[in-house]
């Protein structure tokens, strides 16, 4: 079966760093995306990861290791406008859909 | 920028009534697919479509859904007999190429609250 998890919720304060984990269990394994979500909104995408390692755009940067199943969205330099939540999801190569976790919803404080 | 539209952006109905959600896919993608959120939940994968026909569809996606190209650009999900259990949020999305490696991207949703 397919099985995602990642925190439910997460805060940080302002100009800070925060580590969003996620952990997944997938047959076919074929790349793990980040989108966000502001409440009310449609999931938009952030970043793509099929191969080990770091990619880094910007502000947010993503982790992955297959062998652990196992990635992490980066977020530096926090502004009040990245509070939302943020969904881990699956691609498999038996399907065209997404896997989605539940969702971390991250607070950024003053 | 292109970008995924849908219409209605609210719709409220009464349970056993027949809904049509509409989205227009940015225009060179060739996927298409509809998600649903219900409050509080993780967005739900209900059904892909490509080269005018369902690619995949999940356990949700029963006999009371369907979905249809009419045209070149629309892409519409009818529920035929609204049920309580079916007010959500429903995204449509579409990709470029297959989902599991691309971008999909995501209309801004229609909100369906059935009576």
């Amino acid at each position: 079966g397919q099985n995602i998890d990642q925190p439910t919720e997460m805060t940080a304060t302002e100009g800070a760093i925060v580590q969003i984990n996620c952990t997944y269990q997938t047959s076919g394994f074929n790349g793990l995306f980040w989108y966000q979500q502001h409440a009310g909104e449609a999931p938009t995408f952030l970043s793509y990861n099929v191969l080990d390692g770091l990619e880094e755009k910007g502000r947010f940067s993503s982790f992955l290791s297959r062998s652990k199943g196992y990635s992490y969205l980066l977020l530096k330099e926090l502004q009040m406008k990245d509070s939302a939540s943020y969904l881990c999801a699956v691609g498999s190569y038996n399907t065209d859909k997404l896997i989605f976790g539940t969702g971390t919803r991250l607070q950024v404080f003053p | 920028e292109p970008e995924v539209t849908q219409t209605p952006s609210h719709q409220v109905t009464q349970m056993g009534q027949e809904v049509i959600l509409r989205c227009v896919p940015i225009s060179n993608h060739l996927y298409f697919y509809w998600y649903r959120q219900i409050l509080g939940q993780k967005v739900e994968f209900l059904v892909s479509f490509y080269n005018n026909e369902i690619s995949e569809k999940s356990e949700i996606f029963d006999d009371q859904f369907s979905v249809e190209r009419p045209d070149g650009s629309n892409f519409t999900l009818k529920i035929r007999s609204t049920k309580l259990e079916d007010s959500a949020m429903y995204f449509c999305a579409s990709s470029e190429d297959r989902g599991n490696s691309d971008e999909q991207f995501f209309g801004p949703g229609t909100r369906l609250t059935v009576l």
